[in-house]
């Protein structure tokens, strides 16, 4: 069993749905990061998150550290929004960061 | 200055070439991250510096050989590649690697094809 578990693994929305992307984790964590990447494309950071709610735009994160559980949240999604989405945590005093398998995410307009 | 800028973005060598990548950034970060992706794959953490210093090897074979000449450069030096190394190496850095809590700035990724 993976340490971070994502779900679902592939997600097709029309444009305009709201998207929920799912992480679980298992171990004591220092911080958990939400990432995209676009086909072929490098890695942006969207948020990184200990506790709480964080919102960006469009984009919303959530954690709930008791239940080891994240969630990110989409409105409004448009075609742009296409891309894996990663979340990883990272453990004690160092970055490693540990990744999920990602989500591939497809809005048709 | 907000990126990781990563050169080349394309390579193609053969198992006998000598090639380097490079990765750049000018945001005062004192950590500098390799990882390599593999297709449809999440990717791995390869090597971190910190202050200059290799401060994580995750038992990368020697063909792979970083090296930090200073704080905003970071190279990936490649000899004697074999073909399954092929993939998409991708540079990051962050402000930090000692808190566990720094969030990462990745560049756009150098792909390899190794012939």
């Amino acid at each position: 069993k993976n340490e971070v578990e994502q779900s679902p693994q592939n997600l097709t929305a029309q444009e305009g749905e709201f998207i929920t992307i799912n992480c679980s984790y298992s171990v004591g964590i220092s911080a958990l990061h939400w990432l995209q990447q676009h086909p072929g494309g490098g890695i942006v950071s969207l948020f990184m998150l200990s506790s709480g709610k964080k919102k960006h735009g469009r984009l919303i994160a959530t954690i709930n550290i008791q239940e080891k559980h994240s969630s990110l949240h989409i409105t409004a999604s448009h075609p742009r929004d296409s891309a894996v989405y990663i979340c990883a945590v990272s453990r004690g005093a160092t970055n490693k960061l540990i990744f999920g398998t990602g989500t591939l995410l497809a809005v048709q307009p | 200055d907000t990126e990781v800028t990563q050169t080349p973005k394309h390579l193609v060598m053969g198992m006998t070439n000598k090639k380097s990548l490079k990765c750049e950034q000018h945001m005062g970060h004192r950590a500098m991250y390799w990882y390599k992706q593999k297709a449809k794959k999440p990717p791995e953490l390869m090597f971190v510096y910190s202050y200059e210093k290799l401060s994580i090897n995750e038992s990368v074979p020697s063909r792979f050989s970083p090296e930090c000449p200073n704080s905003s450069l970071l190279n990936l030096h490649l000899h004697a590649l074999q073909p399954e190394d092929s993939a998409l190496y991708l540079c990051a850095s962050s402000q930090g690697s000692g808190s566990g809590a720094n969030v990462l700035t990745f560049g756009a990724g150098s792909r390899l094809t190794v012939l």
